[in-house]
This record gives C-alpha cells, structure tokens and sequence, in this order.
C-alpha cells in the first residue's frame, strides 16, 4: 500500500522557537495531504487541508499564522508550529489521498513534539 | 469541526472472543468511512473501508457494519488476539479526495 512517512519522529524544543515537521508520499503523489492533532487518550482532530501549490484551508480554531502549511511539491507537505509553548505539546499526524490501487487515506507514522 | 475530543471509552475481551466497536458518525452526508487501528505512539493504520452504498463488509477476521438510518457503525473483530489491543478509531468523509472526522475512539485490551 501507500506509505506517508514523516520527520522527525520526535522533537524536543525550548518554548518560543519554530519546529518544522515534513510529511513525504513516498510512492504516490498527493496533491492534499491533512494534518491532524492527538492529545494524549483523545482522538484525532483535524488542524488543516494542505492543497499543493495553493494555500491551506484550516479548519475552525486553528491559528493559520501560527500552523504554517506549505505544499511545495506533490510529495511534500510541511507543518511549521511557530513560536511553539508548551501547549502545543501533542502528536501531530499527517496522511494523504493515494491513488495507488485502491483510493484510501494513508497516516504517517507521527510526529511527538515536546515543548519546554 | 466534527471530531470529538473526548477521553476514550474503552474494552476488554477475553483472547479467541470475538469484538465488537461501535461508532456513532455525525454527518448524513458522509459516504466513505474508514476503521483504523492505532498503536501508542504510531499513526492509525488502515483496517476496513466501506461506501454508503454497502451495508457490511468484510476481511481477514473483521466486519464493518453500516446503519445509515441511525448513523452508527460497527467493527467486528472475530477471535481476538493480544496483537488486536489498540484503540480503535472509525473515521467519515462526504466524497473521496476530502477530510476525515474521526470518532471518540475505543481502546481495546485483550485478555490472554
């Protein structure tokens, strides 16, 4: 099947510097990917649509100036959590459409930031 | 949004019973969902699929049951396994190519 895949795995950054977080179709192109948010023992929660080439459409709630999106290629999508505060601690997951064979929403394997 | 973010309820079964994980989806209008399994500290993994037009479907030892009248779903797990323990998370989208909502989730623990 498809493979989403992300970097890094995990993160750990003092309060008040940006952490960029890369999510990669590895077989497929993906013209949207999502990216998604998990607190601990909760479900997943949708941040925002990532369009390549065009600008992100964020879902209500999530500060767009704050989770900045970029979809440079069709294989590459980028969260940068800017000026991140320990709240922003979470596990952020991306996934993406694929067309290879059956068309189904693939998930990265996640992304744990901590911040201090 | 339609995610809810609520602590998960959870479920335990003897091992070689069979599961059952109920979903309750808040969209008329949704027409694909999907079942993932998700492991602590992973991303979900894909289970089972089903399309608004399907009623049930089924693979290698689970089911998917789809209610449309009262927007429930189901995921039926035959002889559970240890290696099935995992929260369980239905997700729905209206038309391929869009967002997922995901449901509150269920942990799943399965008792040798």
């Amino acid at each position: 099947g498809a493979v989403v895949s992300q970097h890094p795995s995990r993160v750990i950054c003092k309060s008040g510097t940006s952490v960029k977080i890369e999510c990669r179709s590895l077989d497929f192109q993906a013209t949207t990917m999502f990216w998604y948010r998990q607190f601990p023992k909760q479900s997943l929660m949708l941040m925002a649509t990532s369009n390549e080439g065009s600008k992100a459409t964020y879902e209500q709630g999530v500060e767009k100036d704050k989770f900045l999106i970029n979809h440079a290629s069709l294989t590459l999508s980028t969260l940068t959590v800017t000026s991140a505060h320990p709240e922003d601690s979470s596990f952020y997951i991306c996934s993406a459409w694929g067309l290879a064979g059956s068309e189904t929403q693939y998930f990265g394997p996640g992304t744990r930031l901590l911040v201090l | 949004g339609e995610s809810v973010g609520l602590h998960l309820p959870t479920l335990s079964v003897q091992e070689g019973d069979n599961s059952i994980i109920n979903c309750a989806y808040s969209n008329s209008a949704s027409d694909y969902f999907i079942w993932y399994k998700q492991e602590s500290g992973k991303g979900p993994q894909f289970i089972i699929d089903i399309r608004s037009n399907m009623d049930k479907r089924q693979g290698q030892r689970v089911t998917v049951l789809l209610n449309k009248t009262v927007k429930h779903l189901s995921l039926q797990i035959a002889a559970t396994q240890p290696g099935d323990s995992a929260v369980y998370f239905c997700a729905e989208t209206v038309n391929t190519g869009n967002q997922f909502y995901f449901g509150t989730g269920t942990s799943l623990t399965v008792i040798p």
